[in-house]
């Protein structure tokens, strides 16, 4: 199947510095990626939509300052968690989406964890 | 915007037993319904998918059932191995390429 990947798979930052995760999709071109967040033992939530070329959408209550994304090319996206707090710690995941044809399918990366210290 | 309830949030099954997860929609613009197994510290991996043009759909031990007249939407999971053991999301979406919207989760354990 397809693959996204995600870097780094986990860091660890202090309180007040940024932090940029990366999603690739390997072997497709996505126009869209999604951003989730998941908090442990709890469910994946939707943090933005993100689009080739264009600003993401955010999803309600999610602060697009604080949470920058750039899609600049078709197989790379990225969140940056900016001056962040201990209560930003949780698992970052991406999805990309591959057209091929009529199929459409999400793929997701393993996930980044992410501890603000 | 789209809500997706799911139950139970836990579940034991003995190892050879079935494994039922219940789901539940409410956008009625939705279309599409993919189930996806989580391990520790991995992320989402799908296992099977619906489209609402089906009522239900097979792949070896796991199945899905959809009925879209009541937005409700299962998990059946047949012939329970160790190695089914994992966190299941059920999930809508209006369709593939876009944003999907999970449930809460169930941590699915099997007992020896």
């Amino acid at each position: 199947g397809a693959v996204v990947s995600q870097h780094p798979s986990w860091v660890i930052c202090k309180s007040g510095t940024s932090v940029k995760i990366e999603c690739r999709s390997l072997d497709f071109q996505a126009t869209t990626m999604f951003w989730y967040r998941q908090f442990p033992k709890q469910s994946l939530m939707l943090m933005a939509t993100s689009n080739e070329g264009s600003k993401a959408t955010y999803e309600q209550g999610v602060e697009k300052d604080k949470f920058l994304i750039n899609h600049a090319s078709l197989t790379l996206s990225t969140l940056t968690v900016t001056s962040a707090h201990p209560e930003d710690s949780s698992f970052y995941i991406c999805s990309a989406i591959r057209s091929v044809s009529r199929d459409t399918e999400a793929f997701f990366g393993q996930g980044t964890r992410l501890t603000v210290v | 915007g789209e809500n997706v309830e799911q139950h139970p949030s836990t579940l034991s099954v003995q190892e050879g037993d079935s494994a039922v997860i219940k789901c539940t929609y409410s956008d009625s613009a939705s279309n599409y319904f993919p189930w996806y197994k989580q391990e520790l510290g991995k992320g989402p991996q799908l296992i099977i998918d619906i489209r609402s043009n089906v009522g239900e759909k097979k792949d070896q031990r796991i199945a899905v059932t959809l009925n879209k007249t009541a937005k409700h939407f299962s998990l059946h999971i047949t012939e329970t191995q160790p190695e089914d053991s994992a966190v299941y999301f059920c999930a809508a979406s209006i369709d593939r390429d876009d944003k999907i919207i999970f449930g809460k989760g169930t941590r699915l354990h099997i007992l020896p």
